[in-house]
């Protein structure tokens, strides 16, 4: 089993760059894919980056996820933000030990 | 267009039972895993459990095992997660997630969530 820890909040003004970090506690993060998940307030969430950097339709080109082996952490950067990118991040990824889904505890991303 | 769309909110009494659903619509219902996370009030998401729709194979977390039953109809379909008798504790937000890959590893596209408040 292992965790995934992010910062419990990040800040950043509206057309700068933030990065949001998520580290495995055991195991490589290499081991499987990581996906970010985006929630507004009052919103259902919505993916934003899967299997470690690969964005939806729809997503901006401004999101983007990376993994990073010698850190054991995934990363979500968001370029150029915007006031709608205000929101709970979510980085989530997969325990194939016993198959069961492992969340981070969430970052509440204030753009202000 | 994929869609879930989920049933509405609850208010239930402890003890009581409960059954809410997500429908599937837009991909083929029996080729995709469907996944049930929480979100209790202010909290994070959690993990609850997955099913495959074609064959009901299921798995749970086991923080949920044996407190809550996946199910699924495929021939309308609909995902069910089931409670049967309820407590205060699982008051919140429950969302459904289709899951596109085999492994069933993680959610494409999600459900509009369903409340569910458990008060005496």
């Amino acid at each position: 089993n292992f965790m995934l820890t992010q910062p419990h909040s990040v800040s950043e003004s509206p057309g700068k760059t933030v990065t949001i970090s998520c580290t495995r506690s055991s195991g490589s993060i290499a081991s499987n894919y990581v996906q970010w998940y985006q929630q507004r307030p009052g919103s259902s969430p919505t993916t934003v980056i899967y299997e470690d950097n690969q964005r939806p339709s729809g997503v901006p080109d401004r999101f983007s996820g990376s993994i990073d082996s010698s850190s054991n952490s995934a990363s979500l950067t968001i370029s150029g933000l915007k006031t709608e990118d205000e929101a709970d991040y979510y980085c989530q990824s997969y325990d194939s030990s016993n198959l069961h889904w492992v969340f981070g505890g969430g970052t509440k991303l204030t753009v202000l | 267009e994929v869609q879930l769309v989920q049933s509405g909110a609850e208010v239930k009494k402890p003890g009581e039972s409960l059954k809410i659903s997500c429908k599937g619509s837009g991909y083929s219902f029996t080729s995709y895993w469907i996944g049930w996370v929480r979100q209790m009030p202010g909290k994070g998401l959690e993990w609850m459990g997955i099913i495959y729709p074609g064959d009901s194979d299921t798995r749970y977390s086991p923080s949920f095992q044996g407190q809550v039953t996946i199910s699924a109809d495929k021939s309308i379909s609909t995902a069910y997660l089931q409670w049967s008798s309820l407590k205060a504790s699982d008051t919140a937000m429950y969302y459904c997630a289709r899951l596109p890959r085999p492994a069933g590893d993680y959610g494409d596209y999600w459900g509009q969530g369903t409340l569910v408040t458990v008060s005496s």
